[in-house]
């Protein structure tokens, strides 16, 4: 079982509507999450963190953490061709300071 | 504010050869990291740097090896090309993750092919 799981997609939605991504995790132990977003050719780069259960959101951008679930989901409102990427879900496992563990990614494409 | 610089961003090897990537970052981080990433894989680890003067394994060390020069610099040397090598390597840099500062800052990836 991958520590990190994400399904690869691609997940299509229509330009405005509410793309949702998912991500299980397999450390239960596991404090801090995140979301990065690669564009085709370029490297990761961060969108949002989350570290306690519940709903952070940061404009369109809303990070969902359920730890008894070991779920974290992204969820972006009012979706944009521009979104059309490569999401990344990380996760820091209990045992480093240091390590990030990295999903595969889903492929989100956005229809204008 | 370059943040993180890697070179080269394209490199062809044969099997058996050897190269270094090179990798630097102008942000004062104290950890750096070094990932490769293949189709449907995702981003592993293959080794890191907490801080100057100490290096670890991650997730695929095997076929690699690491010097962190200074607290700016961190390479990865493929000491023998093997076409599994064949990948797109990216270099980030951080603060330590626990220390609350979590962004990891990657630089723009070299793109190895070993035939």
């Amino acid at each position: 079982q991958k520590e990190v799981e994400q399904n690869s997609g691609p997940l299509s939605v229509p330009e405005g509507a509410i793309a949702s991504l998912n991500c299980t995790y397999s450390d239960r132990g596991s404090q801090s999450f995140f979301w990065y977003r690669q564009y085709s050719g370029k490297s990761p780069e961060l969108i949002m963190s989350i570290y306690s259960n519940g709903d952070k959101e940061d404009g369109r951008f809303t990070a969902q953490l359920n730890k008894a679930s070991q779920y974290v989901s992204l969820l972006i409102r009012d979706s944009q061709p521009s979104d059309s990427a490569t999401y990344l879900c990380a996760v820091r496992p209990m045992d480093s300071s240091y390590k990030l563990i990295f999903g595969s990614g889903t492929r989100l494409l956005v229809r204008p | 504010n370059a943040g993180v610089t890697q070179t080269p961003k394209f490199q062809v090897l044969k099997t058996g050869q050897s190269m270094t990537l090179q990798c630097a970052q102008d942000m004062n981080h104290n950890s750096m990291y070094w990932y490769r990433q293949d189709p449907g894989m995702g981003l592993r680890l293959i080794y890191y740097s907490a801080s100057e003067g100490t290096t670890d394994k991650g997730e695929v060390p095997n076929g690699y090896n690491v010097s962190r020069l200074n607290k700016r610099e961190f390479s990865l040397r493929l000491e023998s090309a093997a076409p599994s090598q064949t990948s797109v390597y990216f270099c980030a840099s951080s603060e330590p993750l626990s220390s609350g500062a979590n962004v990891l800052t990657f630089g723009a990836g070299s793109r190895l092919t070993v035939l």
